[in-house]
């Protein structure tokens, strides 16, 4: 079955960095977009990044762009999201999910980590 | 990158029908079919409801059925169980540089 894991949140105070790692399991994940999305505590779901399958195309959100890097690593089945430059707007549990008709939706979702940012 | 409209909530009682509706515009909802509707219970992660506007991905209730009219997409629950409690996000694709686009949530209370 699919399982997205990820991991690498925690506490980083505004300016720091952070890696996330989602490890994926139980389909082709070099067949797939995939995309990080985000959701700050008590708030909504906000998409974050997106690559495509042979990393040949990226895409970021506004509020993240020029900070946050995705990446993925075909023959570890992993997706990255390196995260720079931090700020406490950027509290969320952020979500791996695999994406449909090149990340236009998507059908499953990981348990998710949280960052938090704070001084 | 605005986000779509969604009501704050909703609420109906068991057995009853709900609608739900995603307000968007026509640089997005109006302009593909490719609105996908998220169910997340507390603490726990989104899952699948619809996609593209009208679609049941394998193992979701027929109870859900989406549809869309012009920039505004719908999201219909019949027959409401206590377990449908949760709450309901729309998306929409946006265009190649926005990507997609997310509605600010509908809690759904089943009274």
């Amino acid at each position: 079955q699919v399982q997205l894991v990820e991991s690498g949140g925690g506490l980083v105070k505004p300016g720091g960095s952070l890696r996330l790692s989602c490890a994926a399991s139980g389909f082709t994940f070099n067949d797939y977009y995939m995309s990080w999305i985000r959701q700050a505590p008590g708030k909504g779901l906000e998409w974050v990044s997106y690559i495509s399958s042979s990393s040949s195309y990226t895409n970021y959100a506004d509020s993240v762009k020029g900070r946050f890097t995705i990446s993925r690593d075909n023959a570890k089945n992993s997706l990255y999201l390196q995260m720079n430059s931090l700020r406490a707007e950027d509290t969320a549990v952020y979500y791996c999910a695999r994406g449909q008709y090149s990340s236009s939706w998507f059908d499953y979702w990981g348990q998710g980590t949280l960052v938090t940012v704070s001084s | 990158q605005s986000a779509l409209t969604q009501p704050a909530s909703v609420s109906g009682s068991p057995g009853q029908s709900i609608t739900i509706s995603c307000t968007g515009t026509s640089s997005d909802v109006g302009s593909y079919n490719l609105v996908s509707w998220y169910q997340q219970h507390p603490g726990k992660a989104p899952k699948l409801m619809i996609y593209e506007v009208n679609k049941r991905p394998s193992g979701v209730s027929n109870r859900f059925s989406g549809s869309k009219s012009g920039n505004t997409a719908s999201l219909t629950i019949s027959g409401l169980q206590a377990e449908d409690e949760a709450d309901y996000y729309c998306c929409s694709y946006a265009g190649s540089s926005t990507s997609v686009v997310f509605g600010g949530g509908t809690k759904l209370t089943v009274l």
